[in-house]
C-alpha cells in the first residue's frame, strides 16, 4: 500500500466513448504525475502537477485532458482515444516538484487501459 | 538531457541464484539521484532506493545491494539467493538539478523459477 490509490484498475473503452482515470492520494504531497507505461518503452511521463499548477505537458495529444482540482486529487479524462493509447497509466505523488533532488515518487496500482 | 540504459530486457535464473541488474546512465548535472524500483504484477513502482551523486557507498538490504560507480556512470543492483517473490519488473530511474523529473529505464523483466 503506497497510499496512492488509482481507478478504475481496468477500463475497456471504445474509440468514441469518453472516459476518465481518477488518482488521489492522502500523503501530504504537492506534486501528482501522469505516466504512460507501453508494452516494450520506458515510461512515459506525461504531464505534472505542483500545487494544482499544471507545469508539464510532455507533448501529449489534446485526447488526454489532466485535471487537478486539489493537491490529492487527479484526473486523467478521456475522449476519442486510439487503439494504440492502450496502455498501463500510472499516477504518482512526491512532496513536490521540480526540481526534484532525491525526493522518489509514489505511485499508484495503475489503471490498465485497453481501445477497441 | 538526462537517460538511463537498461541494457538487460528479460533475465531468468533459478532460485537462489544470485543476479545482477545493469543501469547505465547519462546525464551533465553533477548532482543528481539514482533509484531503483520495482514492479510487481499488480502494477505499483514499490520504491527500492534512492542514490546521490555524491555518495557512491555501495548499500546493502538484506538480500538486495547496490554499487554505484560513478566513473562507469552505472548503478547496478544484485539480488542474492533469489526467490519466486523477486520475479518483477525493475526500474532504474535517475533525476537531476536540471530536469528534476525520474527518467526511468526500460525495465529488466526478472524470473525467478523455482
Amino acid at each position: 500500500e503506497t497510499g496512492v490509490t488509482q481507478t478504475p484498475r481496468h477500463l475497456v473503452m471504445g474509440m468514441t466513448n469518453k472516459k476518465s482515470l481518477k488518482c488521489e492520494q492522502h500523503l501530504g504531497h504537492n506534486a501528482m504525475y501522469w505516466y504512460k507505461q507501453s508494452a516494450k518503452k520506458p515510461l512515459e511521463l506525461m504531464f505534472v502537477y505542483n500545487f494544482k499548477e499544471q507545469t508539464e505537458n510532455n507533448s501529449v495529444p489534446s485526447r488526454f485532458s489532466p485535471e487537478c482540482p486539489n493537491s490529492s486529487h487527479l484526473f486523467l479524462h478521456l475522449h476519442t482515444l486510439q487503439p494504440e493509447d492502450s496502455a498501463l497509466y500510472l499516477c504518482a505523488s512526491s512532496p513536490q516538484s521540480a526540481p526534484l533532488l532525491g525526493t522518489e515518487a509514489f505511485f499508484g496500482q495503475g489503471t490498465r487501459l485497453t481501445v477497441v | 538531457a538526462q537517460k538511463v540504459t537498461q541494457a538487460q530486457t528479460e533475465i531468468s535464473v533459478v532460485e537462489k541464484e544470485d543476479v545482477t541488474l545493469d543501469c547505465v546512465y547519462e546525464t551533465r548535472d553533477t548532482t543528481y539521484y539514482l533509484f531503483w524500483y520495482k514492479q510487481p504484477p499488480s502494477g505499483e513502482l514499490v520504491f527500492l532506493i534512492r542514490r546521490n551523486s555524491f555518495d557512491e557507498q555501495n548499500e546493502i538490504s538484506g538480500r538486495y545491494s547496490w554499487n554505484f560507480q560513478k566513473s562507469t556512470s552505472s548503478f547496478n543492483f544484485t539480488i542474492t539467493a533469489s526467490q519466486v517473490v523477486d520475479s518483477a519488473v525493475y526500474f532504474c530511474a535517475l533525476s537531476g538539478t536540471s530536469y528534476g523529473k525520474l527518467t526511468f529505464g526500460q525495465g529488466t523483466i526478472l524470473t525467478v523459477h523455482p
